[in-house]
């Protein structure tokens, strides 16, 4: 079973840049197929796909946040990262790591989930 | 503003149906697959219903899903209070950029 873990610190100043990690458990970032995603909810808001990275290093943003988003990955950790770089307090958000996988699948899916993590941004 | 768009809260009581709909355009649903997402209090998302109308062996048959056109439908019978939940969909557009996921803004659902 694969299970996510984001990473980080829980609050950010404006202006600073936002760092988190999800360590991947139960099963290989490198396994074939899988997309590793960032995800975040503002309070009481729906969900924003940020972006996501393969194992290979390709990634994919979201247009709304590509200029300032960095996604990496450390296949030797089994580790990905999200650094979203100039942050306000519109980024206060909780961020979700998840896997698009769905082998099984027509079209790709959300099938694992990270429990999630609040990042406030203040001073 | 949500590129999908749901409705902010449906409600029924036990042991009824209720369907959720979820609705956008020829760059998203019109040509691609529809996944669900169910988001218990205080927890993180899960998936519900993937390839518009499929579900992973451990959700009950209670849910379903299905596509025509832009729209898509979440449907649940049999409600239970365990069903109160925020629920989502999702799928790719293609407006802006490939492989670009879009949601919904979420459906509250109270079981009376």
């Amino acid at each position: 079973q694969v299970q996510l873990q984001e990473s980080g610190p829980g609050l950010v100043k404006p202006s600073q840049t936002l760092s988190l990690t999800c360590t991947v458990s139960g099963g290989s970032i490198s396994s074939g197929g899988s997309y590793w995603s960032w995800i975040r909810q503002h309070p009481g808001k729906g969900l924003e796909w940020i972006g996501y990275i393969y194992h290979s290093g390709s990634t994919y943003y979201n247009p709304s946040l590509k200029s300032r988003v960095t996604i990496s990955v450390d296949t030797s950790k089994n580790q990905f990262s999200l650094k979203l770089n100039s942050v306000t307090a519109a980024d206060t958000a909780v961020y979700y790591c998840a896997r698009e996988g769905g082998e099984a699948a027509t079209f790709p899916l959300f099938d694992y989930w990270g429990q999630g993590t609040l990042v406030t941004v203040s001073s | 503003q949500s590129v999908l768009t749901q409705p902010p809260s449906v409600s029924a009581a036990p042991g009824q149906k209720v369907t959720i709909s979820c609705s956008g355009s020829s760059s998203n649903i019109g040509n691609n697959y529809v996944s669900w997402y169910q988001q218990l209090p205080g927890t993180a998302p899960q998936l519900l219903i993937y390839d518009n109308n499929k579900r992973p062996s451990w959700i009950p048959d209670r849910f379903s899903g299905s596509k025509s056109g832009t729209s898509a439908t979440l449907g649940i019978t049999g409600l239970q209070t365990g069903d109160e939940a925020d629920y989502y969909c999702g799928t790719w557009d293609s407006s802006l950029s490939a492989r670009n996921w879009v949601f919904g803004g979420g459906t509250k659902l109270t079981v009376l």
